[in-house]
């Protein structure tokens, strides 16, 4: 069984720049949430896709965007990088029988300069 | 006031002692309760996941749910070294409810046990 994966793992950008991170779901998983995890905290959940819709957002700005696509797997956009987006951001996969049970991926750190 | 409170640590402890980890919470809604175990520079991993009141175990850890007191708890019996980890509770409603499938963590309690 593939566990969740996430890519890059590293990335630095500029105030204003526009990123996106990538995450492949665990195999059979039809679900995926995205959580930003700021130095010193718990993540906090930005928003879930479920059948490439979304499916729920937290307290984030529109300039946080996301996609999935037909195989399950899923994007996420930041507009307008500003410098407190700098945090690892985490992918979690899951059923959408069984939401609360969520696997998460390894993250990726954005630093924002 | 956060919804979820977890007192960040840090707790160091020696190896072979029981450890308590604890959350509270404010919202009634919440009806899922996970731990999760987040090593260094990691993706949070699953631990212990309990519906509703009770307790459950798994081996060297137990997870307990109070509803009424609005209180988690998350015990490790004979810790080892391998057990340091940040340590974080989640929670989130029930289907319907529209946290379902959201989950809200605390901040996270960082665990230190030394040989």
């Amino acid at each position: 069984e593939t566990g969740v994966t996430q890519s890059p793992t590293h990335l630095i950008k500029t105030r204003g720049q526009q990123v996106t991170l990538r995450c492949s779901s665990q195999s059979g998983h039809n679900t995926v949430s995205w959580y930003q995890q700021a130095l010193g905290q718990g993540p906090q959940f930005i928003f879930q896709y479920y059948r490439e819709e979304e499916n729920g957002r937290g307290n984030f700005p529109p300039r946080f965007s996301g996609l999935q696509f037909p195989n399950y797997s899923s994007e996420l956009n930041v507009n307008a990088l500003e410098l407190d987006d700098s945090a690892l951001y985490l992918c979690a996969s899951s059923r959408s029988e069984g939401l609360n049970t969520q696997y998460f991926g390894p993250g990726t750190r954005l630093t924002v300069l | 006031q956060k919804e979820v409170e977890q007192d960040p640590g840090p707790l160091s402890v020696p190896e072979g002692a029981i450890v308590s980890l604890n959350c509270t919470y404010s919202n009634s809604a919440f009806q899922y309760f996970m731990w999760y175990r987040q090593y260094s520079r990691k993706g949070p991993e699953l631990l212990m996941y309990t519906y509703s009141s009770g307790n459950k175990e798994d081996g060297r850890f137990t997870a307990q749910v109070d509803k009424s007191s609005k209180y988690i708890s998350l015990f490790i019996r004979d810790s080892q070294p391998s057990d340091s980890a940040t340590y974080l509770c989640a929670m989130s409603a029930d289907a319907g409810g529209t946290s379902y499938g959201k989950l809200t963590f605390g901040q996270g309690t960082i665990l230190t046990v030394h040989p």
